[in-house]
């Protein structure tokens, strides 16, 4: 069972490159979301799905782009990238309702 | 959305049981009480959750406060591999998962 995908697992870049965080699922899940984690701090919503095709912001969305154009795929996007975006992001799925959520590895992103 | 109080560090020995404790004194009718713990570098793991009443799974026990504004969760036998940081959060029906920054349980051999 491959569950939560997160592509990739590090990247560095670039202040004002932008890159893709790929999150790919295979459990049919309707919901699924975004998160980052910054050194010793928790984690912090960015970003979530309810189905393809609808997405809404989190606690800290400013920066980041999202799409749904299917139910397994839920990328996310980083327009140009600032230093204070280095952190770790974790990409998160659920069944509908209060089925818990199913966690990725990760991919740890530092922005020079 | 409710939020949730947590102690921001807990001790415990080897084989003993643990008790982490969590406030949420704005729960709604309709909020789930989820936790769940990160190890070192790692994602979050679901643990258990609940609604209203006691739930027990092979990993943990959750306790629940009759007016549901507490909730405990119970590690029996605590390990090594139990060291983590452990996430209280309150889920309403459908709605998105907001994390707090948890509890750093730290297990003395």
């Amino acid at each position: 069972n491959a569950g939560v995908t997160q592509t990739p697992k590090f990247q560095v870049l670039k202040t004002g490159q932008s890159m893709t965080l790929q999150c790919a699922q295979d459990m049919n899940h309707e919901y699924m979301s975004w998160y980052r984690q910054d050194p010793g701090m928790g984690l912090r919503l960015i970003h979530y799905s309810v189905g393809a095709g609808i997405t809404d912001q989190g606690e800290v969305p400013n920066g980041y782009n999202v799409s749904r154009s299917t139910t397994e795929d839920f990328p996310l996007r980083l327009l140009s990238a600032a230093p204070s975006q280095t952190s770790v992001y974790f990409c998160a799925s659920s069944s509908w309702g209060n089925q818990p959520q199913h966690f990725g590895d990760g991919t740890r992103l530092s922005i020079l | 959305d409710a939020k949730t109080t947590q102690p921001n560090s807990m001790e415990s020995n080897e084989e003993e049981p643990v008790h982490l404790p969590c406030n949420h004194s704005t729960i709604s009718g309709t909020d789930y009480i989820h936790w769940y713990r990160q190890l070192p570098s790692q994602g979050p793991e679901y643990v258990i959750h609940g609604l209203t009443s006691n739930v027990n799974n092979r990993m943990a026990s959750l306790a629940i406060a009759e007016d549901r504004k507490s909730s405990t969760l119970i590690l029996h036998r605590a390990t090594l591999r139990d060291a983590a940081v452990y996430y209280c959060i309150l889920r309403r029906f459908g709605s998105q998962f907001y994390f707090g920054t948890g509890t750093s349980l730290t297990v003395i051999p």
